[in-house]
């Protein structure tokens, strides 16, 4: 059965801390994602990898770095949180060149 | 850079009608999958069709797409208090590598 876990459903954080979201999928699948989800703005996509080592900048990529050292795992980096950066952040994963991506449950991040 | 747009962006029916959800879009697709989200959970794919077919059923789904209105449908028939949830369209949005474009959403509340 396909799987997407995210390390953490709730967090919260200070201004300025450095934040770690960590994402890993049991499917071997190449391709992952990082969103943001916030209220009428549907989800934006922040950063994308293809493969080990490799990262895609989305559409909102500021603010945030992405690591995947792994296969299975996609870490997003908030270097320095700032109160914008409050909304539910998903991962998705998916095999190249096919159409569904798999998701995660979501972290709902409160920088206060 | 949005490229579906759900319509409307909520509807509220009785438990045992139809609930139909529409999806407009802008450029030239491969396929338009639909997502289902529980509140405060990560999405689920429910469906795709393709550019070159013009219905899709999945149980008590029915999806319909007509490309020379860039637009989708999805219907949900016979609907149950479990499908309370927010319905994203998601395009490929062709040129843009493996990525998808989700809309902002309908949320739909199925009343007992």
């Amino acid at each position: 059965d396909v799987k997407v876990t995210q390390s953490s459903r709730y967090l919260v954080k200070r201004t300025g801390e450095k934040v770690f979201l960590e994402c890993v999928q049991d499917m071997d699948h190449e391709n992952m994602f990082w969103y943001r989800q916030d209220p009428g703005l549907g989800l934006r996509l922040i950063y994308f990898s293809y493969d080990v080592k490799m990262k895609e900048k989305g559409d909102i990529p500021e603010g945030y770095s992405v690591s995947r050292e792994k296969k299975e795992r996609f870490s997003l980096i908030l270097e320095s949180a700032s109160t914008n950066q409050t909304s539910m952040y998903l991962c998705a994963s998916k095999k190249p060149s096919t159409d569904t991506q798999y998701f995660g449950p979501g972290t709902r991040l409160t920088v206060l | 850079s949005q490229q579906g747009e759900e319509d409307p962006q909520a509807l509220s029916i009785q438990e045992g009608e139809n609930a139909t959800m529409n999806c407009s879009y802008k450029t030239s697709i491969n396929n338009l999958q639909w997502y289902r989200q529980n509140s405060g959970r990560g999405l689920v794919h429910l469906i795709l069709i393709r550019s070159n077919e013009r219905e899709k059923h999945s149980g008590r789904l029915r999806v319909t797409l007509d490309t020379s209105k860039k637009s989708s449908s999805l219907l949900i028939t016979a609907s149950r208090a479990a499908d309370t949830a927010s319905y994203f369209c998601a395009t490929d949005a062709r040129g843009r590598d493996d990525k998808i474009i989700f809309g902002k959403g309908t949320r739909l509340h199925i009343l007992p």
